[in-house]
């Protein structure tokens, strides 16, 4: 049981747009913008894609946005490549003692 | 350009400590700009945040784990470690290491910005 909620799951085919969302608590998404995005390819480390909200490191592609409303972050990836077909979690500070969360991973499938 | 190297000792017999080094290099642990945390990952499943250390040695733990947890500085080494006492199988997982940058909003976990490759430790007799 993760504390952040996120699809199992996502697909879509190259060039079109997709949303993962990511809900959370008026004690972590509600009330912070501390809520990162992380890409993992099988057998890799997570990268950080998307930070404080809707902030890209640098090098990251502006393919890839972030937003938040209420308790619920999103992550949209638009023109979808081949490459982007990876497992993708969201992160947030929480106020409560776990301080650190993450939500369950969403796997996307690029058709 | 900071790189993270976790270790241990690949396998570990329940009931016993587990203890993991990461070993930072192209910069300092020391460097006030920084945070350096713990995350694993179960085969198969999802991130989990273990614990956090300042630049300056405050700790921070997930309190689900805090009682079998201490994670420090060797300043001398440029290292992170992080030693886990009476292990079960439910530890098995793929440790990472990863730098927190300092965050004048939240005092952990704004954001992991670089990540070590991770270390795997299966529990079994």
């Amino acid at each position: 049981h993760s504390a952040l909620t996120q699809p199992a799951s996502v697909s879509g085919s190259p060039g079109q747009s997709i949303t993962i969302s990511c809900t959370g608590t008026s004690s972590d998404i509600g009330h912070y913008n501390s809520v990162s995005w992380y890409q993992q390819h099988p057998g890799k480390a997570p990268k950080v894609i998307i930070f404080d909200v809707s902030n890209r490191p640098s090098g990251i592609s502006d393919r890839f946005s972030g937003s938040k409303s209420g308790n619920t972050a999103s992550l949209t990836i638009s023109g979808l490549q081949t490459e982007d077909e990876a497992d993708y979690y969201c992160s947030s500070y929480t106020a409560t003692t776990t301080l650190v969360v993450f939500g369950g991973g969403t796997k996307l499938t690029v058709l | 350009q900071v790189q993270l190297q976790e270790s241990g000792p690949g396998l570990v017999k329940p009931s016993e400590t587990l203890s993991l080094t990461c070993s930072v290099s192209g910069g300092s642990i020391s460097d006030n700009n920084w945070y350096w945390g713990w995350i694993r990952q179960p085969p198969g499943k999802g991130l989990e945040w273990i614990a956090s250390i300042s630049y300056s040695g405050i700790t921070y733990y997930n309190p689900s784990l805090e009682s079998r947890l201490t994670i420090s500085l060797d300043t001398s080494k440029n290292q992170v470690s992080l030693t886990l006492r009476s292990v079960t199988a439910a530890d098995a997982a793929l440790y990472y290491c990863a730098r927190d940058p300092n965050d004048i909003v939240v005092v952990v976990g704004d954001v992991f910005d670089i990540w070590g490759p991770g270390t795997m430790v299966t529990v079994s007799s």
